[in-house]
């Protein structure tokens, strides 16, 4: 069973565009809801993330989008640039649980000049 | 500031070969994870270690085995490898009651 859905898989944006990645859970134990950025080669390290108490979170040009009622959240990239480009993952977080984070399946971002 | 460090990063494996990849931390994090990472599957969970001395299966464990050694270090072993294995698997850490976790760079390995 898969618990975070993450779409598209893949997604190429013009440079200035916006890029929306969107993801969707099923466990309402969710507690935290992260997204990871991963470059070629490297780790996947945290970007950014939000709580359920918010429905919005901004840091610079990147924006987490989370409606709590359709267990729905998106992240937004404004003015997407060509060192954006990377595999991004969604990810959802209980605290009551010892097993970390469930990631959705990831999405290959291309970010053309 | 080395933070999770994996050795080695790459390895060819002949098929029934066995090998350990290691996995430590600086962080004095509790709990660490393994996850292998396929094409179109994302991040998948083989194990985790909530604290030193405990370990239990994640979502793909079949295959593996791990060691908790200390509080700083977690192994993953392949006792037999297969072509199935071939993966790049990543080692993470987290600390107790905060929920984001620091990845290693990855070991990608190939069974042939």
């Amino acid at each position: 069973q898969q618990q975070v859905k993450q779409s598209p898989q893949s997604l190429i944006v013009q440079k200035g565009g916006i890029s929306i990645i969107n993801c969707a859970y099923e466990n309402t134990a969710f507690d935290y809801f992260p997204w990871y950025q991963q470059f070629p080669g490297k780790g996947p390290a945290l970007l950014i993330a939000i709580r359920p108490d918010v429905s919005e979170k901004k840091e610079g040009r990147f924006t987490i989008s989370f409606n709590k009622s359709a267990k729905q959240f998106s992240l937004h990239i404004m003015d997407s640039q060509p060192g954006d480009s990377a595999t991004y993952f969604c990810a959802a977080f209980s605290g009551g649980g010892a097993d970390g984070l469930t990631f959705g399946k990831g999405t290959h971002l291309i970010i053309q000049p | 500031n080395a933070g999770v460090t994996q050795t080695p990063k790459f390895q060819v494996l002949k098929t029934g070969q066995s090998m350990t990849l290691q996995c430590a931390q600086d962080m004095n994090h509790n709990s660490m994870y393994w996850y292998r990472q396929d094409p179109g599957m994302g991040l998948r969970l083989i194990y985790y270690s909530a604290s030193e001395g405990t370990t239990d299966k994640g979502e793909v464990p079949n295959g593996y085995n791990v060691s908790r050694l200390n509080k700083r270090e977690f192994s993953l072993r392949l006792e037999s490898a297969a072509p199935s294995q071939t993966s790049v698997y990543f080692c993470a850490s987290r600390k107790r009651g905060v929920p984001e976790a620091f990845f290693g760079q990855g070991t990608r390995l190939t069974v042939v």
